[in-house]
């Protein structure tokens, strides 16, 4: 079974710093891997994803990635950040699941707080 | 506007009783999908479509049912016979399954006591 693994469950950072978001999964195959942010009781939103070629990948509000195949890491960076990018993201991993089905699995999550 | 509607916002219910959580899309995809989000856990899968009359059972099926009758709905109920069932609920779609992007709604945050 495929697993996500985000290191950090909460990441207080000062504005205008820059900050790391960390993501491990675990597979044998290839994956798609995707960065999704949720404000307070909204739906979730895609940040970026990775899909094949370039290992860094940029996406929406100044984030980027950086896909490390033999590491298994998917990290998320930003290097200025803002109070608007408190809220809480999600790493994803789209995998094979068996009789032509896909599935998305998802990290437990890290709630980024800004601070002023 | 395309988009997933998801209604209503916030539901309240008895022990005992079923629910049913609307999720509607017009951007005419062909996969839907529903999760459970609990604080700390992840979004969890619960069911999902590829098509029409189709759906399968995810990682948490047990107590929920769903049902696709036609391509822009996918309603959940919760079962009494869930155990937990306070949490919040998402439903997402994708142009098919295996495609790449999952688009959400804004979920619906359901109280049972």
């Amino acid at each position: 079974a495929q697993s996500v693994t985000q290191l950090d469950s909460q990441v207080p950072v000062f504005e205008e710093a820059p900050v790391e978001l960390r993501c491990n999964y675990s597979s044998s195959v290839s994956v798609y891997l995707f960065w999704y942010v949720q404000y307070p009781n909204q739906g979730l939103q895609l940040l970026l994803k990775y899909l094949s070629g370039s290992t860094l990948v940029k996406g929406i509000n100044g984030f980027e990635a950086e896909f490390n195949k033999s590491q298994t890491s998917f990290h998320l960076r930003k290097p200025s950040v803002h109070i608007s990018d408190t809220a809480e993201y999600f790493c994803a991993v789209l995998h094979f699941s068996g009789a032509g089905s896909y599935q998305l699995t998802f990290g437990k999550g890290t709630k980024l707080s800004v601070i002023p | 506007d395309g988009g997933i509607t998801q209604s209503p916002k916030y539901l309240f219910r008895k022990e005992g009783q079923n629910v049913t959580l609307s999720c509607e899309q017009n951007l005419n995809h062909d996969a839907m999908y529903w999760y459970r989000q609990d604080p700390g856990q992840g979004l969890r899968l619960i069911y999902y479509s590829q098509i029409v009359n189709d759906f399968q059972k995810g990682d948490i099926a047990e107590g929920y049912s769903v049902s696709r009758e036609k391509k822009e709905s996918f309603p959940l109920t919760v079962t009494s016979a869930q155990k937990n069932p306070t949490a919040f609920y998402l439903c997402a779609s994708s142009i098919e399954a295996g495609t790449h992007e999952q688009y959400f709604g804004p979920g619906t945050r359901l109280t049972v006591t």
